[in-house]
């Protein structure tokens, strides 16, 4: 099955809101409400940033939402720090054998 | 909190069994509360899943693969561990232990180390 479809780079300058898209199809994002987003800092281990479309974990900014539109879900980052410039991975539940699959990523550069 | 740690080796060579361990700390692999798998991520692309085991010893295999994967649980170590034969090159990764959901949302996250292969 093809990994979900992430643009391959956004940029935005301090303070900016920025919205990343997770495009899936209706097996995947269009039918289960089971989206994760993870924040990958250069050699650091990813850290889930949204769980469940819109849910986040304790610690996490509340700068950071998710939601979802039919086949797509997004991650918004409000308020943009410098600290924020990192690869952004979603992953959606699937009804196939795979079960889960992973966007292709999405580095973001803070002006 | 539960902290994971990857250990094996950093080099293996072509053709040989790719053999990593996690241990847990923080949490129980046979309380029921997570299930506990192995990621991967190729230099310079995404992440990708492997394997995961529940408590009850159910497994779970990525298709891609299914035919020289296995993983699996020692619940008097609380560690899991990760076994992948017939390695090639493009088996050379950073590899990821993680708690994951009933969701497979991978809420926490070992380090992840590094394995080489090559002769």
């Amino acid at each position: 099955q093809s990994a979900l479809t992430q643009p391959a780079s956004v940029c935005g300058s301090p303070g900016q809101s920025i919205t990343i898209s997770c495009t899936g199809t209706s097996s995947d994002i269009g039918y289960y409400n089971y989206v994760s987003w993870y924040q990958q800092h250069p050699g650091k281990a990813p850290k889930l940033m949204i769980f469940d479309v819109s849910h986040r974990p304790s610690g996490v900014s509340n700068r950071f939402s998710g939601s979802k539109s039919a086949n797509t879900a997004s991650l918004t980052i409000s308020g943009l720090q410098a600290e924020d410039e990192a690869d952004y991975y979603c992953t959606s539940y699937t009804s196939s054998s795979t079960l889960l699959i992973f966007g292709g990523g999405t580095k973001l550069t803070v002006l | 909190q539960i902290k994971l740690q990857e250990s094996g080796p950093g080099l293996v060579k072509p053709s040989e069994t790719l053999s990593l361990t996690c241990t847990v700390s923080g949490g129980s692999i046979s309380s029921g509360t997570h299930y506990w798998g192995w990621i991967r991520q190729p230099p310079g692309k995404g992440p990708e899943w492997i394997a995961f085991i529940y408590y009850d010893g159910s497994t779970y295999y990525h298709p891609s693969f299914k035919s020289r994967v296995a993983i699996s649980a020692d619940t008097s170590k609380n560690h899991f561990s990760l076994r992948l034969n017939s390695v090639t090159a493009a088996d050379t990764a950073v590899y990821y232990c993680a708690t994951c959901t009933a969701t497979r949302t991978y809420d926490y996250w070992g380090q992840g180390t590094l394995v080489t292969v090559s002769p």
